[in-house]
């Protein structure tokens, strides 16, 4: 079975501050990586994936994340972020072949003016 | 507009009363998925359904039943409330993107059982 770690429950940031926000996971076998974004008092949306190619993908509002595959991680980032990023951050992973996403248990980005 | 439909988005129940949550897709998507949310805990899936007429248990779904109706609609009961469901619930499906699935998620419904 797969899981997915998210160590940061919450992280305060400086507004134009640059932001990373951790994941790990693992699986014994290959994966697709998500990013979702939770906005408050709203359901999740899509902010990335990596699916294939190449190990770092841009999403929607400036973040970006890395795929890499010897440490298993998947960390979003964003080099200035701005009031309106305040959410709740959620990675998810599903297996190739798979049909259920798994998610972590997500990360509280709070930006301080 | 295109997406996911629950209803209600919110609710009270007294402990041991009965309630459907509604859910609804205009995407012609096959899979469709149940979620709960509690804090620190993330979203467990509760149950989904691949295709019209098939429902499989996810992690946490003692509790509750589904039933798939057609490839549009997909409920969640809870056929005797307990406090310990009280959570924000989540409707999604998906088709399917280079072999992956990428979720779109209803906007939630707030439960609370007393």
């Amino acid at each position: 079975a797969q899981s997915v770690t998210q160590l940061d429950s919450q992280v305060p940031v400086f507004e134009e501050a640059p932001v990373e926000l951790r994941c790990n996971y693992s699986s014994s076998v290959s994966v697709y990586l998500f990013w979702y974004v939770q906005y408050p008092n709203q359901g999740l949306q899509l902010l990335l994936k990596y699916l294939s190619g190449s190990t770092l993908v841009k999403g929607i509002n400036g973040f970006e994340a890395e795929f890499n595959k010897s440490q298993t991680s998947f960390h979003l980032r964003k080099p200035s972020v701005h009031i309106s990023d305040t959410a709740e951050y959620f990675c998810a992973v599903i297996p190739f072949g798979n049909e259920k996403l798994t998610f972590g248990t997500g990360t509280r980005l709070t930006i301080i003016p | 507009n295109a997406g996911v439909t629950q209803t209600p988005k919110f609710q009270v129940l007294k402990t041991g009363q009965s309630m459907t949550l509604q859910c609804a897709q205009d995407m012609n998507h096959n899979s469709m998925y149940w979620y709960r949310q509690d804090p620190g805990m993330g979203l467990r899936l509760i149950y989904y359904s691949a295709s019209e007429g098939t429902t499989d248990k996810g992690e946490v779904p003692n509790g509750y039943n589904v039933s798939r109706l057609n490839k549009r609609e997909f409920s969640l009961r809870l056929e005797s409330a307990a406090p310990s469901q009280t959570s924000v619930y989540f409707c999604a499906s998906s088709g399917s993107l280079s072999g992956a699935n990428v979720l779109t998620f209803g906007a939630g419904s707030r439960l609370t059982v007393l």
